[in-house]
């Protein structure tokens, strides 16, 4: 059974803080990695990916991924009150000859930034 | 560059009716997923379909089916609908070929009375 867990929150952070989410996975064959931004009502929209262990910045955000420690994490800086939202980690397998299995998500995190 | 497309937007059926979503992926894309989202949960993988057959399913009961046409559009296909089905349902594409990640469609909210 493929998990990935996440803290339901909510998250509250100050505006122009740095709003830390994470996601641990149990599936160690996992190879690919997303974080998905949800606006209520909205459909998921992707935000940040990573592949290889370390980190990768994008702007105000930065994704990191230890599969080691099959943990991941998104750090979102300056934040801002239009950052509120429920973040979705998603994590995926690779087929050898392209594509990929379907994505296994998290419940996400509900982030509130406190203007 | 046209998005995830899917229709209807929302959707009121009765139980133990029968619906079906559709879904037009993003022009290149060649594989069409579909999730379940319930209110206040993750979205759960349905099923994934390429070259016209299902790859790959979750854990779904038969009620669930879908098909994936020549031009790689997509429909869902839910029979003997219950209560418990009401949720957003999410249709996502990809390039098989090329994988940089899923785009997801606007959704269909589908309520079950």
């Amino acid at each position: 059974q493929k998990e990935v867990e996440q803290n339901s929150g909510p998250l509250s952070v100050p505006e122009g803080a740095i709003a830390s989410l994470n996601c641990t996975y149990s599936d160690r064959g996992s190879q690919s990695f997303f974080w998905y931004r949800q606006y209520s009502g909205k459909s998921p929209e992707l935000i940040m990916s990573i592949y290889s262990n370390g980190d990768k910045e994008d702007g105000r955000f930065t994704a990191q991924l230890n599969k080691a420690s099959q943990y991941v994490s998104l750090l979102i800086r300056d934040s801002q009150p239009s950052d509120s939202a429920t973040y979705l980690c998603a994590v995926v397998r690779m087929y050898s000859g392209g594509g990929a299995d379907g994505l296994t998500f998290g419940k996400g995190t509900h982030l509130i930034i406190q203007p | 560059d046209a998005g995830v497309t899917q229709s209807p937007t929302h959707l009121i059926k009765t139980r133990g009716q029968q619906v079906t979503l559709r879904c037009s992926p993003k022009s290149g894309h060649d594989t069409v997923s579909w999730y379940q989202q319930a209110l206040g949960q993750g979205p759960q993988f349905i099923f994934q379909y390429y070259e016209e057959e299902e790859r790959q399913r979750g854990n779904f009961p038969d009620r669930f089916s879908g098909h994936q046409y020549p031009n790689y559009s997509s429909e869902l296909n839910v029979n003997a609908l219950l209560l418990g089905d009401s949720a957003l349902y999410l249709c996502a594409s990809s390039l098989a070929g090329a994988y940089y990640g899923y785009t997801f469609g606007s959704g269909t909210r589908l309520t079950v009375v």
